[in-house]
């Protein structure tokens, strides 16, 4: 079956590091991945969107990677800030952009 | 520039009532996109337009029908209310310029179907 999972529901980090989030995905062959940020009560905002092959995107403090073969996005937000604080969704592009599938989300929590 | 613009931002139905979620761009995009969300479950796709005049079911169609009035405007109706459509209807649309498939997302409706 088709599956798109993020690796947890809830981060907590402190301000300073490097933020994590994982993407996996089954079943599926997306030509591209995608990054949005949500804050509570909002429409999700778009952050970034890497090519099925491209193996890394860099925008300022975020930088996205894409292993096809893994079937795994990783992304990253160095010297995180409080004001990172969000959910952070992945969606994969099919067919394109017939398809979105979005994944469940990751919490995140910048501590200060 | 509006972006994306959703009425009603709050609605209660009862069981059983119908209503139109309204949706409008003014980024002269082509495709245009329903979905809803719920707790756990991620962005669900309802139907989607990639152009005016045409439209496709998504993931999850049933109990809903659109409207792709002209290239601005994608309306959302529930015939008959249930339930199980309580939820947060999100309108979204996208360019396949630039980024392409960068979705532009409005504020939401909150739907509670008692």
């Amino acid at each position: 079956s088709q599956k798109i999972e993020q690796n947890s529901e809830a981060l907590n980090i402190q301000e300073g590091k490097t933020a994590t989030l994982t993407c996996n995905y089954t079943n599926y062959s997306p030509a591209y991945l995608q990054w949005y940020r949500q804050d509570p009560g909002r429409g999700p905002v778009f952050l970034l969107l890497i090519r099925e092959n491209e193996k890394e995107k860099r925008k300022e403090r975020l930088k996205v990677t894409f292993d096809t073969t893994l079937k795994q996005s990783l992304f990253h937000i160095t010297a995180s800030q409080p004001a990172d604080s969000a959910t952070y969704l992945c969606a994969l592009v099919e067919n394109y952009g017939q398809n979105f599938v979005f994944g469940p989300g990751t919490r995140l929590s910048v501590l200060p | 520039n509006a972006g994306v613009t959703q009425t009603p931002k709050f609605q209660v139905l009862k069981t059983g009532q119908s209503m139109t979620l309204q949706c409008a761009q003014d980024m002269n995009h082509n495709s245009m996109y329903w979905y809803r969300q719920d707790p756990g479950m991620g962005l669900r796709l309802i139907y989607y337009s990639a152009s005016e005049g045409t439209t496709d079911k998504g993931e999850v169609p049933n109990g809903y029908n659109v409207s792709r009035l002209n290239k601005r405007e994608f309306s959302l109706r529930l015939e008959s209310a249930a339930p199980s459509q309580t939820s947060v209807y999100f309108c979204a649309s996208s360019t396949t310029s630039g980024d392409p498939y960068e979705q532009y997302f409005g504020p939401g409706t909150r739907l509670t179907v008692t």
